[in-house]
């Protein structure tokens, strides 16, 4: 199993482009995650899916969009970027409500 | 609603001294607990959980006890190691609130050799 994975690692954007950040996972995990990660902020959660067809948002979801098409994949939209989204970002999944996640390794985005 | 405090950092300790962690939550009902570890330039995995009040997770040398009386899952370990420099999450899921993750802030350590 690959576990979670995301595309591309890096990424420097312009203010103002649009960017979709990609998570696949090959764990049937019904639940999927999107965090942000800035420095002295801990994680937090952008949208949130509890599978296909099904997505909610999350602490900061302005700014992003998401959609859940299929159980493997959750990608992440932004819509026009700004350079407050510098961040890092993790996708994560998990098999139920109760259970722990698996994080992918991470997209970190510049926004100049 | 569910909350998590975690001691702030950084923690400097020397190889092989005693960790300690603290982390207390706030949470409706009987959530699940857990700790996650980051490494530098790594996504968070898990360390060790507990489900239900008095459990200990445990792995890799570190500890772990769902203290419900007094809200709290501080995580320990005996001896530490360079390796274990890293960044450490308390984290809760409950089962209200769309069993949503909460994280603390996280807390940095640093061992020194």
């Amino acid at each position: 199993n690959a576990g979670v994975t995301q595309t591309p690692k890096f990424q420097v954007l312009k203010t103002g482009q649009s960017m979709t950040l990609q998570c696949a996972q090959d764990m049937n995990h019904e639940y999927m995650s999107w965090y942000r990660q800035d420095p002295g902020m801990g994680l937090r959660l952008i949208h949130y899916s509890v599978g296909a067809g099904i997505t909610d948002q999350g602490e900061v979801p302005n700014g992003y969009n998401v959609s859940r098409s299929t159980t493997e994949d959750f990608p992440l939209r932004l819509l026009s970027a700004a350079p407050s989204q510098t961040s890092v970002y993790f996708c994560a999944s998990s098999s139920d409500g109760l259970n722990e996640q698996f994080f992918g390794p991470g997209t970190r985005l510049t926004v100049l | 609603g569910n909350s998590v405090t975690q001691m702030e950092g950084p923690v400097t300790l020397s190889e092989e001294a005693f960790l300690t962690i603290n982390c207390t939550y706030t949470a409706t009902g009987y959530p699940s607990l857990f700790w996650y570890v980051q490494y530098p330039g790594e996504g968070l995995q898990l360390l060790l959980k507990a489900t239900k009040a008095d459990d200990k997770g445990s792995n890799k040398g570190f500890e772990a006890t769902y203290r419900k009386e007094t809200t709290s899952f501080h995580l320990e370990k005996g001896s530490v190691q360079v390796s274990d420099s890293a960044v450490y999450f308390c984290a809760l899921k409950g089962n209200t609130g769309g069993f949503k993750t909460i994280f603390g802030a996280g807390t940095r350590l640093f061992v020194k050799a």
